[in-house]
């Protein structure tokens, strides 16, 4: 199925370390979201995006649309150990409420 | 307030069978859409049911097929099931109105089949 590019695959960084991470598309995307998922659990949604430029913060973390609206970054600010986990992007460009998720991006962060 | 709910969460089927899962969407949401999530991958997007009615169709073969009830709960029922059908499934419930499409996960159901 398709998927969204997603980079880094995975990080491993030390507790306090900022972490960025970021999606891309070949096609233009009206909304984008990121989530954080735990092994064995359904995606907790983290930011929701929905103009092309908008920077929306949640706390250490914030997300940018990207002026292209094929792209959008998400920068996590001084980790901490229950920052571990998969985090997804998803798109959305129709429609529906179909999401194109990311190839998603591993988080291991050492206390 | 009470999350997206599914159940089972967890089953175990043999190749041939048929499966039914459920879904019950936040309370006010009228839109439930389903996802496959197989191993080390991303989400996919199965259907999207809205008012009852479908409004997309991912790229699943005929197998699949869902419903969406007056209560806005909904099932997902998969035939024939096949080995490549272990996944985690997931609902996940929307306002699907005016400029909200955020989407809210439930945990899933572990679906194993042998």
């Amino acid at each position: 199925g398709q998927q969204l590019n997603q980079s880094p695959q995975s990080m491993f960084i030390q507790e306090g370390e900022d972490v960025s991470m970021n999606c891309t598309s070949s096609s233009i995307f009206n909304t984008w979201l990121w989530y954080k998922q735990d092994p064995g659990e359904g995606p907790v949604l983290l930011i929701a995006l929905y103009k092309a430029g908008e920077l929306t913060s949640n706390g250490r973390l914030t997300a940018q649309f990207g002026i292209t609206r094929k792209d959008s970054f998400l920068n996590i600010s001084a980790s901490i150990p229950s920052d571990v986990g998969i985090y997804f992007c998803a798109g959305r460009g129709g429609a529906t409420n179909k999401l194109i998720f990311g190839t998603g991006t591993l988080l291991a962060v050492q206390p | 307030d009470a999350g997206v709910t599914q159940s089972p969460t967890h089953l175990i089927k043999t190749r041939g069978q048929q499966v039914t899962l459920r879904c019950s969407p936040i309370s006010g949401h009228k839109s439930v859409s389903w996802y496959q999530q197989v191993l080390g991958q991303g989400p996919q997007f199965i259907f999207q049911y809205y008012e009852k009615e479908e409004r997309g169709r991912g790229n699943f073969p005929d197998r699949f097929s869902a419903r969406q009830f007056p209560n806005y709960s909904s099932e997902l029922n998969v035939n024939a099931l096949l080995l490549g059908d272990s996944a985690l499934y997931l609902c996940a419930s929307s306002l699907y109105t005016g400029s909200t499409y955020e989407q809210y996960f439930g945990p899933g159901t572990r679906l194993t089949v042998t």
